[in-house]
C-alpha cells in the first residue's frame, strides 16, 4: 500500500528553466509534508516542508505547493541549476509526528 | 556539532551471519528512526526509538530484526542470520522531538551487502 507516490521516476530540465516535481498521497491524516534531496551514497538532506494548514511555502529558489483537496503536492525549483541534479523524495508525516512515509523518488537531471 | 553518525559505512556479510549497524544521533536529539532503502525504491520506515524505549516498530520484519537505543551509547539495528534480500542501504535519522519531524537529520547510511 503506497501511501505516498511519485509517479515520475525521472525528469530532465534545461539549466535556468523551472523544474516541477510532483507527489500524490492517499492518507488525509498526514499533517506535514517534506521534500528531501539525495545524492548517491549519501543520506537524504532536508530541503523544504509545508504544514497541512498551508498551501504554499517558499524558500529561495524552492517553492512547495499543497493541494489538499487533490491530495497533491509539488516542488518547484526556479531557476534550475546543474547542482540541483539529484534524487528528490517527497515524504509525509502522520498526525502526532514520528515516522516519515516516503515516495519512490524522482531523479532530476539539470543539463547545462 | 556533529551530524548523525552511522557506522560502518559499508558492511559485507555472508548469508547466515549477523549484521550490527550503529547510529549516534545528533547532540540534543533523543528520538531515533531507522529506514531501509532497497535498490530502486524509496526509504521505508522500520522503527522509531527513544532512549531505552521502542515507540513504533510497525515497519520491522517480524523475524531476525531487532533494534535498541540504550541509555548510554548509540542505537543499534541488529539483523540475525542475514539473507540476500537484506542487502540494502540502512539510514538512521534523529530529531529533537517527534512533532518536529522537519528538524530530523539523516546519517549517511550503512550499505549492507549479503554475499
Amino acid at each position: 500500500d503506497q501511501q505516498v507516490k511519485q509517479n515520475s521516476p525521472s525528469l530532465s530540465v534545461q539549466e535556468g528553466r523551472i523544474s516541477i516535481l510532483n507527489c500524490d498521497y492517499t492518507n488525509s491524516m498526514f499533517d506535514y509534508f517534506l521534500w528531501y534531496k539525495k545524492y548517491p551514497a549519501e543520506g537524504p538532506t532536508f530541503l523544504i516542508s509545508i504544514s497541512s494548514i498551508k498551501d504554499k511555502n517558499e524558500d529561495g529558489r524552492f517553492t512547495v505547493f499543497l493541494n489538499k483537496s487533490a491530495k497533491h503536492l509539488s516542488l518547484h525549483i526556479v531557476p534550475s541549476q546543474p547542482g540541483d541534479s539529484a534524487v528528490y523524495f517527497c515524504a509525509a508525516s502522520p498526525t502526532g509526528g514520528g515516522k516519515l512515509i516516503f515516495g519512490q523518488g524522482t531523479e532530476l537531471s539539470v543539463k547545462p | 556539532n556533529a551530524g548523525v553518525m552511522q557506522n560502518p559505512r559499508h558492511l559485507v556479510r555472508r548469508r547466515g551471519q549477523e549484521a550490527r549497524l550503529r547510529c549516534s544521533p545528533m547532540k540534543g536529539h533523543s528520538h531515533v528512526y531507522w529506514y531501509r532503502q532497497l535498490p530502486e525504491e524509496g526509504l521505508k520506515f522500520m522503527v522509531y526509538l527513544q532512549k531505552e524505549n521502542i515507540i513504533d516498530e510497525s515497519g520491522m520484519p517480524k523475524e531476525r530484526f531487532s533494534a535498541e537505543f540504550p541509555k548510554e551509547g548509540p542505537s543499534i539495528l541488529r539483523i540475525q542470520q542475514v539473507v540476500r534480500g537484506d542487502s540494502a542501504a540502512y539510514f538512521c535519522a534523529s530529531s529533537p522531538r517527534p512533532d518536529r519531524i522537519y528538524e530530523a537529520f539523516f546519517g549517511q547510511g550503512t550499505r549492507l551487502t549479503v554475499v
